[in-house]
């Protein structure tokens, strides 16, 4: 499975938007890029998950360039609700039943 | 629908006692699979089953082990715990097309081993 490597930490101000890069040079041919939420005490919770270009939806937006060695997960006008920790895991989908979680990049919004 | 329900939601144990713990997936997931959560070691895979089988195991001792019932719910055990066991346990159910939905995790069991 491919080793990711993202920031330890970011902090950021309500209403800005937030980019968190994501490298995985490793990345296989069928591997998907996966990004998870976690807040204290809680599961992680699936945000999106990409396999090439752009992909969005109502909480976020993923952009991976054509070598897919990298991604960034974009989220828009951060509330301080959205202070968690955020893990990006890449793999095969459709069998792939073992995520490889790696330290996770822990934002702080402030006020 | 019903999220991933594990329970108990805190245990406390002395060392060397065993526990049971329990994971009830989304209804319709076959894959179960258990994650142990420590702030030393972040969020480590312990074990995933698909249909009342192992299919993928983490670099657990023995003393960890699990199962699946037909119905998908699934029961991992820790027996003789140690300290070192005290962590945050993880469930997570996935559809077949993990592609389209990811994992679903639940809110975990607090383990404290004293």
């Amino acid at each position: 499975l491919a080793k990711t490597t993202q920031p330890i930490s970011m902090d950021s101000y309500e209403g800005q938007e937030v980019n968190i890069t994501c490298s995985h040079n490793n990345i296989a041919t069928n591997d998907y890029i996966t990004w998870y939420q976690q807040f204290p005490s809680q599961g992680p919770r699936f945000i999106i998950q990409g396999y090439k270009t752009k992909v969005t939806n109502e909480v976020a937006s993923l952009f991976i360039p054509a070598d897919r060695k990298s991604s960034t997960l974009s989220l828009p006008r951060v509330s301080l609700s959205d202070t968690a920790v955020y893990y990006c895991l890449v793999g095969g989908a459709g069998g792939y039943n073992k995520l490889i979680f790696g330290a996770g990049t822990r934002l702080a919004v402030h006020p | 629908k019903a999220g991933v329900t594990q329970t108990p939601r805190y245990l406390i144990k002395t060392r060397g006692q065993q526990v049971t713990l329990s994971c009830s997936p989304i209804s319709g997931h076959r894959s179960v699979s258990w994650y142990q959560q420590t702030p030393g070691q972040g969020l480590q895979f312990l074990f995933e089953y698909f249909s009342e089988t192992q299919r993928n195991k983490g670099n657990f001792p023995g003393r960890f082990s699990g199962r699946q019932f037909s119905n998908s719910r699934s029961e991992m055990n820790v027996s003789t715990l140690e300290l070192g066991d005290s962590a945050l346990y993880l469930c997570a159910s996935s559809p077949r097309r993990v592609q389209d939905y990811g994992y679903t995790f639940g809110s975990g069991t607090r383990l404290t081993v004293v």
